[in-house]
């Protein structure tokens, strides 16, 4: 199975402040990767697909990157509807997610 | 718009059969590519991907449940459902059904979760 390890598991940010989270594989999935946005009692939504592809209706200032095991997501001005918890997720072999990445309020 | 509905029991009893079904509205189970998704959440924590089914018919489960799961299909009511037997009380969740789209399988629309607890 492949495991996908994110960092941190929790990060505290400001308003406006720069936010890398980091998602890697145990072994290469490519770009088989996808990012999600989880708020408290909603389902996830989907912000990046394929590594790189920006989700329609997403705003820009969402980006991500990487390939092979290593990867990540950057909100590059953090707004107060982007305090959530992230979660990435490789569909290169069977289906995993990262365990989380929460992003609270300094 | 395509969308997504969860329903069935909120409480099962231990060693029971879980069974949730998945409507969708908008759409057709068994056109395009597209996967149909079964995905849960323990209280507090991550997410875990249980299996699918593809519009094809096509099934796959994640391997640590593969033995238990099934997914299935009924395109005369365009709905897709999850059975899960024997569950016991790690199987407390709350249980999102969702849209994969195309090559990489992209979660792209969710139903909203429905909560199954698993209790005498």
């Amino acid at each position: 199975d492949i495991q996908m390890t994110q960092s941190p598991s929790s990060l505290s940010a400001s308003v406006g402040d720069r936010v890398t989270i980091t998602c890697r594989a145990s072994q290469t999935i490519y770009t088989y990767l996808n990012w999600y946005q989880q708020k408290l009692g909603q389902a996830p939504k989907l912000l990046i697909y394929a590594a790189s592809s920006l989700q329609s209706g997403v705003p820009s200032r969402f980006s991500a990157s990487g390939s092979e095991t290593d990867f990540t997501l950057t909100i590059s001005s953090l707004q107060p509807e982007d305090f959530a918890t992230y979660y990435c997720q490789q569909t290169y072999s069977g289906r995993t997610f990262g365990q989380g990445t929460k992003v609270d309020i300094k | 718009q395509v969308r997504l509905q969860e329903s069935g029991p909120g409480l099962v009893k231990p060693s029971q059969t879980l069974s949730l079904t998945c409507t969708v509205s908008g759409g057709s189970v068994n056109s395009g590519d597209y996967y149909w998704n079964w995905i849960r959440q323990q209280p507090g924590q991550g997410l875990e991907w249980i299996g699918y089914i593809y519009s094809s018919g096509a099934t796959y489960y994640n391997p640590s449940l593969q033995s238990q799961v099934s997914i299935s299909a009924d395109t005369s009511k365009n709905h897709f459902s999850l059975r899960l037997p024997s569950v016991t009380a790690a199987d407390t969740a709350l249980y999102f059904c969702a849209r994969g789209r195309g090559w990489y399988n992209a979660l792209d629309i969710w139903g909203q979760g429905t909560m199954v607890t698993v209790s005498s």
